[in-house]
């Protein structure tokens, strides 16, 4: 079965600062990743997805993430955080042949001036 | 073109009662999603319908049933509502067979309350 830790409950970043949100993920073969962000009152929007290739994958505003087999993580990235950043973050895992992912508990990301 | 719209945005039941939630996918999305997503969690899986058929379930009750229309639109209902049920629940569609690489496109929520 997949599972997803996601072990940040919540990040406060200075405008500017680099980001690392953290995700691992539990699944025998390779699986498919997500990061998803969710704005207050929106639904979830795709920033970029893992499924095979290419380790380091550019997604949307600017932010990249790693798949690390030997670590199982799939980590997200961004150089510089805007106020805008500020949201709610998933990650989630896809097993090849279903049709449902299974999603972290999220990280809530703060941005201060 | 319109994003994956659902209805309605909000709503209030109480304990017993049914519900009935409404999404429409984005033009030419054939699969359909349901999750739910409890206050401070990540969304859950409910139901997965492709091509008017179901293709996958979560681990949710039987009080919790749901179709999709020859045009593609869902309905999730909900019977005998619990305080539990109270959620945001998150309808997403996607172009292809629904498989989990099919990157999903999430509408905004129906925010339900049981009281």
């Amino acid at each position: 079965a997949q599972s997803v830790t996601q072990p940040d409950i919540h990040i406060t970043v200075s405008e500017g600062a680099s980001l690392e949100l953290r995700c691992n993920y539990s699944y025998g073969a390779t699986p498919y990743l997500f990061w998803y962000v969710q704005s207050p009152g929106q639904g979830l929007q795709l920033l970029l997805k893992y499924f095979s290739g290419d380790t380091l994958v550019q997604g949307i505003k600017g932010f990249e993430a790693e798949f690390k087999r030997s670590q199982s993580s799939f980590n997200l990235r961004k150089p510089s955080v805007h106020w805008s950043d500020a949201a709610e973050y998933f990650c989630a895992v896809g097993a090849t042949g279903a049709n449902n992912l299974f999603f972290g508990t999220g990280t809530r990301l703060t941005v201060i001036p | 073109d319109a994003g994956v719209t659902q209805s309605p945005t909000h709503l209030i039941k109480t304990r017993g009662q049914q519900v009935t939630l409404r999404c429409s996918p984005i033009s030419g999305h054939k699969s359909v999603s349901w999750y739910q997503q409890v206050l401070g969690q990540g969304p859950q899986f409910i139901f997965q319908y492709y091509e008017k058929e179901e293709r996958g379930r979560g681990n949710f009750p039987d009080r919790f049933s749901a179709r999709q229309f020859p045009n593609y639109s869902s309905e999730l209902n909900v019977n005998a509502l619990l305080l539990g049920d109270s959620a945001l629940y998150l309808c997403a569609s996607s172009p292809q067979t629904g498989r989990a690489r099919s990157p999903l496109h999430f509408g905004n929520g129906t925010r339900l309350t049981v009281t």
